[in-house]
């Protein structure tokens, strides 16, 4: 079962706008990550933000949490064509079980 | 390249086979995962070993099966396969054994049941 969802299914913008993207998860969790996959590959790690945190900077990537509402949100900014893919969010649970995957945010980014 | 090496790369197989796949977890990685990721259903956890053992399980059915070698590698059997475990296989691999590890994946397997 999903234990994180994102919003939107996917995102249209042109290249030099920001994209945002959000993250709603059921239970309590030691940290909330997000991962990038371009078409068909693996899936690459992006950024880790901790329970006891707010919010999470790195390079163009900028990181929310929101605990009581057991929400996160992935901001990039001016972004790029080769920021086009898909964006999961993933979630442990305060047992510690293996990462749980969101079903993704689509992002295209035309220039 | 991540450092988790997963093979085969691509695999078509009839209905009622059975394949293996093979994953090398990243130099240093101790937990191996397996995800399977469709269309309909996104990326779901199948199962978790630690250093050769089994650590947390998921959606994994019965028809399928994993272990851990004492060198770390991992293999996910898949037996009696149907057209709907046409899919992509990921191994990721992390450091320690819980769930708040960062993951590396592996290119992943992708399998076709005719």
């Amino acid at each position: 079962s999903q234990q994180g969802e994102e919003d939107p299914q996917a995102l249209s913008i042109q290249e030099g706008e920001n994209a945002t993207m959000n993250c709603s998860y059921k239970t309590s969790i030691n940290n909330l990550q997000w991962y990038r996959q371009n078409s068909g590959r693996g899936l690459v790690h992006l950024i880790l933000i901790r329970s006891n945190e707010r919010e999470k900077h790195s390079g163009r990537l900028r990181v929310t949490l929101d605990t009581s509402k057991k929400s996160s949100s992935l901001l990039i900014t001016a972004s790029r064509a080769a920021d086009t893919a898909s964006y999961f969010c993933a979630t442990d649970g305060r047992a510690g079980t293996a990462l749980i995957f969101g079903k993704g945010t689509t992002l295209s980014v035309s220039s | 390249d991540s450092g988790v090496t997963q093979t085969p790369k691509h695999l078509i197989t009839a209905t009622g086979q059975r394949v293996t796949l093979r994953c090398s977890p990243r130099s240093g990685d101790l937990s191996v995962y397996w995800y399977q990721q469709s269309l309909d259903q996104g990326l779901q956890f199948l199962i978790q070993y630690y250093n050769g053992e089994e650590r947390a399980k998921g959606n994994i059915l019965e028809r399928f099966s994993a272990q851990q070698f004492p060198d770390l590698h991992s293999e996910l059997n898949l037996s009696s396969l149907e057209l709907g475990d046409s899919a992509l296989y990921f191994c990721a691999s992390s450091v320690g054994g819980q769930g708040f590890n960062v993951l590396t994946f592996g290119a992943g397997s992708r399998l076709t049941v005719l």
